[in-house]
């Protein structure tokens, strides 16, 4: 069975462009996740989709952030425009709606780096 | 204060030791408490979880949660160089919360 997947591993783009992230989960999951982890810091939640609502959106930073899941499957997160602060590893998850523990698998993450 | 502080280390030990990695935490309405590894250019992998006070124990691997406290640590016995990796601790508010609280995560390394 495929794990989280991420798109693009690394990306490097200037300050004002725009970057599209993708993340494709475990199929069947529900649940989906956007983490990011700044140089230095701890990895930090962004926000929840449950199929293509969004549940929590509370960590986004600001409103250069826009994700979305469209039809409930994967899910972009773009950042328009870019700026130095937005440099960092940003993780996706996903997780199975029931009773059991909430475990959340992780993708290997997109490395972005604005210049 | 940080709601979950990890000391980022780096902690290197010989092949065989006992390993002991720590986590404090400062809200005391966390229930679930995880213990991820993630290796180099990888998402982190969760190893263990626990809920609220108490031991598991996994292989060679043990977790401790003292709510008391708001401590929380992990135990490697026999850590082997496959073990290096860096170990993030986590917490969760309740099962049918979803924002995890990481630490920083400590890097470990063991020596052959």
């Amino acid at each position: 069975e495929a794990g989280v997947t991420q798109f693009p591993s690394h990306s490097v783009i200037e300050k004002g462009q725009t970057v599209t992230l993708r993340c494709d989960p475990i199929s069947g999951h529900d649940n989906l996740y956007w983490y990011r982890r700044v140089m230095g810091k701890e990895i930090k939640f962004l926000l929840h989709f449950v199929k293509e609502s969004k549940q929590d959106e509370s960590g986004m930073p600001n409103n250069r952030f826009l994700a979305e899941r469209t039809g409930g499957t994967y899910s972009t997160l773009k950042v328009q425009p870019a700026e130095l602060e937005d440099s960092g590893v940003y993780f996706c998850a996903s997780s199975q709606t029931g009773t059991g523990m909430n475990i959340q698998y992780f993708g290997a993450g997109t490395r972005l780096s604005v210049l | 204060q940080k709601e979950v502080e990890q000391d980022p280390g780096p902690l290197s030990v010989p092949e065989g030791a006992i390993v002991s990695l720590n986590c404090t935490y400062s809200n005391s309405a966390f229930q679930y408490f995880m213990w991820y590894r993630q290796y180099s250019r990888k998402g982190p992998e969760l190893l263990m979880y626990t809920y609220s006070s108490g031991n598991k124990e996994d292989g060679r691997f043990t977790a401790q949660v003292d709510k008391s406290s708001k401590y929380i640590s992990l135990f490697i016995r026999d850590s082997q160089p496959s073990d290096s990796a860096t170990y993030l601790c986590a917490m969760l508010l309740s099962n049918s919360g979803y924002a995890l609280n990481f630490g920083k995560g400590t890097s470990l390394l063991v020596t052959p």
